[in-house]
């Protein structure tokens, strides 16, 4: 059973398009962070969220922090071809910090020039 | 910043043989080194967390028999896939963390750049 639900599992969508991507869990978390992934490489963090309710923004890229902190979203604003790749949110639920991340099933997402 | 490097970055083994992936952190000593596998199109998936000096702790469907984990020194993990066959084909990332509060409830997060195992 996975415990961090990302959705969709796949996006292929026009350049310029917005999108959401979601990432659903029924466990509090101290902390989530996003990710994205090139093919043959490790995961890069794009952004950590800690408090409830909390946004946080990178250029095109808003990030949201549940209020009960079991779910946290994505939002892309006219997304480019620079945005393809694999998104992984992760969390870890020990209470113990963020050390042992528990990854998301992840979203694969394609932007069509 | 902290590096972690991975050895070998891919490899191609016969069915049976056994494979040894290296993870070294470059200038920080990984007290605790996490050990993550992924299948094609998929997600990564915690196989085992190893803390330097001790045995290592293997997530719950994860063979501790086939799977090696030793972290003899606070720079160096490795992973050994023995017997390997061609389901173990995967992309294995290690993963450390350095704790940026005294109360070590954040960390920096520093992931290996990955190894690809192609059985045959």
């Amino acid at each position: 059973t996975q415990l961090l639900e990302q959705s969709p599992q796949f996006l292929s969508i026009q350049e310029g398009e917005n999108l959401t991507v979601y990432c659903n869990s029924s466990s509090v978390f101290s902390s989530l962070q996003w990710y994205r992934q090139e093919p043959g490489e490790g995961p890069v963090l794009l952004v950590t969220v800690v408090t409830g309710g909390e946004v946080k923004k990178l250029k095109r890229l808003t990030f949201q922090f549940g209020d009960a902190r079991k779910d946290s979203s994505l939002h892309i604003t006219a997304a480019q071809p620079g945005d393809t790749g694999l998104y992984l949110c992760a969390g870890d639920i020990s209470n113990f910090g963020n050390e042992k991340l528990t990854f998301g099933t992840g979203t694969r997402l394609t932007i069509i020039p | 910043g902290a590096v972690v490097s991975q050895h070998p970055s891919w490899v191609i083994c016969k069915s049976g043989t056994s494979v040894k992936i290296e993870c070294r952190s470059l200038d920080f000593q990984a007290t605790t080194m996490f050990w993550y596998r992924q299948f094609p199109k998929q997600s990564l998936m915690l196989m085992a967390t190893s803390n330097e000096g001790s045995k290592a702790t293997y997530e719950q469907g994860v063979e501790k028999d086939k799977f090696l984990i030793n972290h003899a020194s606070l720079t160096l993990s490795t992973l050994t896939v023995t017997s390997a066959h061609p389901e173990d084909s995967s992309f294995y990332i290690c993963k450390t963390g350095s704790p940026l509060d005294s109360g070590h409830t954040s960390y920096e997060q520093y992931f290996g750049p990955g190894t690809r195992l192609t059985v045959t």
